[in-house]
């Protein structure tokens, strides 16, 4: 089946400092790709979506100028935390829609795990 | 803004039991619903979905719909340990939920399945 990566699987920063994160669709195109977030305990929380070649559309409540989406192709999409604190701390993950043969599957990837010391 | 309620549990039943996990929606124009299984420190894995009211099932695992009362269900029959995890109930939004990968999710119910 079609698969989604991240990268890194896990990341630790220290604060005021910007990270990045890869979301990579693997054997499919998706012009449209998701970030969520899940703080411990916590369910999935989607932040933004992101779209091949235009900006991203953003959650009520999520700083765009914060966190920045970049879907600079049709397999790739990245999610930079700038200016990290500890309570960005959080597990993301990214999904994509893969729409073969007409119907569309989302797919999530592995997650990346956060920690802002 | 749509809102997915879940028995948070914890749920605990013995190996072999039917495990049954529940959710309510707000939205009375959804269309569709999900089922996921999240292992702790992974990313949720689609279990099931559903359209039609009534009974789908697959496998072990058995979704119930009844769009009339807002409430979507999720049956694991012969509960295995390797079942135990957080379970979360997933809408999309949008209206008559057509936004595709926006997903609404419930705060999860965690499961556990003992020897």
């Amino acid at each position: 089946g079609a698969v989604v990566s991240q990268h890194p699987s896990r990341v630790i920063c220290k604060s005021g400092t910007s990270v990045k994160i890869e979301c990579r669709s693997l054997d499919f195109q998706a012009t449209t790709m998701f970030w969520y977030r899940q703080f411990p305990k916590q369910s999935l929380m989607l932040m933004a979506t992101s779209n091949e070649g235009s900006k991203a559309t953003y959650e009520q409540g999520v700083e765009k100028d914060k966190f920045l989406i970049n879907h600079a192709s049709l397999t790739l999409s990245t999610l930079t935390v700038t200016s990290a604190h500890p309570e960005d701390s959080s597990f993301y993950i990214c999904s994509a829609i893969s729409l073969a043969g007409g119907t569309y599957e989302q797919y999530f990837g592995p997650g990346t795990r956060l920690t802002v010391t | 803004q749509k809102e997915v309620e879940q028995n948070s549990g914890p749920l605990s039943v013995p190996e072999g039991a039917i495990a049954s996990l529940n959710c309510t929606y707000s939205d009375r124009g959804s269309q569709s619903f999900f089922w996921y299984r999240q292992y702790s420190g992974k990313s949720p894995e689609l279990i099931m979905f559903i359209y039609s009211n009534g009974d789908k099932e697959d496998g072990r695992f058995t979704a119930q719909l009844n769009k009339a009362s807002q409430y979507v269900s999720l049956l694991i029959r012969d509960s295995q340990p390797s079942d135990s995890a957080t379970y979360l109930c997933a809408v999309p939004q949008g209206a008559g939920g057509t936004s595709y990968g926006k997903l609404t999710f419930g705060q999860g119910t965690i499961l556990t399945v003992h020897p």
